[in-house]
Parts: structure tokens; sequence; C-alpha cells
């Protein structure tokens, strides 16, 4: 079946260092992959996304590669700021049926 | 738009009392999902609908939770009874037909069973 799994936390960085969160995926076909981020106190939000493979999605300074052959979509950053300490979900959307099969989350605490 | 509206932000009630989650999504979405979030168990599906038809509630836990959509722009989550397990943030979440299956979450629901 469709899994995602996600580097467990947390990752505590110090503010301008850079940041990698591991993203790794089994679908079948074609799935197209997200990144969630959840502020404290917040619901989730689509932080970026990308349809097919080798494909770059990029928000606010986050970037995810779509790397097919490695069924991976790792999230980077080149310098984390306070501002980013969040959960970071990543997701899978693999077909019809319209639900997201979603990673466990990691928790991202950044220091000043 | 507003974006998905949720209501109440925080709810407390007592073990056995009957508690209502609304949810308002974005107009023009055909689907609205549930979700709940702890910390031992994460983000779990409870339930989803495609144009106000329940498409699949095999994440509800039990009989004590049920959940309506009367039409586009209204759905409810009801626990009757609840229990302290039940504490937990519930999520409502809709998304377009099409768009690759991005989700637009509301800011959720804190519930404490005391």
């Amino acid at each position: 079946g469709n899994s995602v799994t996600q580097m467990e936390g947390p990752v505590t960085l110090s503010e301008e260092a850079f940041l990698t969160i591991n993203c790794t995926y089994t679908a079948t076909g074609y799935p197209s992959l997200f990144w969630y981020v959840q502020y404290p106190g917040e619901g989730l939000q689509l932080l970026l996304k990308a349809t097919k493979a080798d494909d770059k999605g990029s928000n606010k300074g986050f970037e995810a590669t779509y790397r097919k052959e490695t069924t991976s979509f790792h999230l980077e950053k080149g310098s984390v700021q306070v501002s980013d300490s969040a959960v970071y979900f990543c997701a899978l959307y693999a077909g019809n049926n319209r639900k997201l099969i979603w990673g466990l989350g990691t928790s991202l605490a950044v220091n000043p | 738009d507003a974006g998905v509206i949720q209501s109440p932000r925080h709810e407390v009630t007592e073990m056995g009392q009957e508690v209502t989650l609304r949810c308002k999504p974005i107009s023009g979405h055909d689907y609205l999902f549930w979700y709940r979030q702890t910390m031992m168990r994460g983000l779990e599906l409870l339930i989803y609908f495609n144009n106000n038809v329940p498409i699949d509630d095999s994440g509800m836990p039990e009989d004590r939770f049920s959940a309506k959509m009367p039409n586009a722009s209204f759905s409810t989550l009801k626990i009757q009874p609840s229990e302290p397990r039940d504490s937990a943030v519930y999520f409502c979440a809709s998304s377009r037909l099409t768009g690759g299956g991005g989700y637009t979450f509301g800011s959720g629901t804190r519930l404490t069973v005391v």
C-alpha cells in the first residue's frame, strides 16, 4: 500500500543553520507529494507541493525535489529562523479516493 | 475567502455530555475531511465527505462518534457520550475536486473532556 516515512524528531537547530527533513514514500503510479507546516496552536498549512518527478516545490525559502529514483521528497532550507519552529508533515496523494497519506510529522525547534 | 471555519475553538465538557463540533468549508470545495490529532496517535482521518455524502468513515473510533453534512457549507462532528480519551484537537479540512489533493485546514477545536 501507499505510505510515507519521515525522519523522527525533534530536530533542534540554531538560527541560520541548514535544515533537512527527510521524507520517503511508497506508492504505485505517480503520486503528488506535499509538505505541510503546523505552527503552535494552529491548523496545518500547505507549504509546498510537487506533482511529477523532478519537480521542485518551493515556498518561504523552503524547497523539496520530487525524486522518483529514490522515492524521496526531502525538505530543505538554507538558513532557518526562529519563526520556522513548527511541526512539518510530509504527505502523498496517490489517486482518486482523495485521501492524503500522512507522515507522522517532524518537530523543528530553532534557537536564537 | 475566509478559509475553513471551525467552532468552537475550545470546548471543555464533562464526561458523558454530548459535544458538537462545527465546520464551514471553503465555498466550491467538494471534499470535506474530519481529523483528530493527539500526541499519542498523531493525525488520524476520522471521516470524509464528497458532495455532502460520507465516503469513508472507517476512521471513526466507535459508535459514540457521528458526522453529518446536511449541505455544502456545513458539517458537524458529534460525540455522545463523551469520554476523557476523546480529548484531542479536531480539525476540519476541505479541498477541490481537482488540484492535486491539497487541503485547506481550519484552525481546529481543542476538546477537553474532564
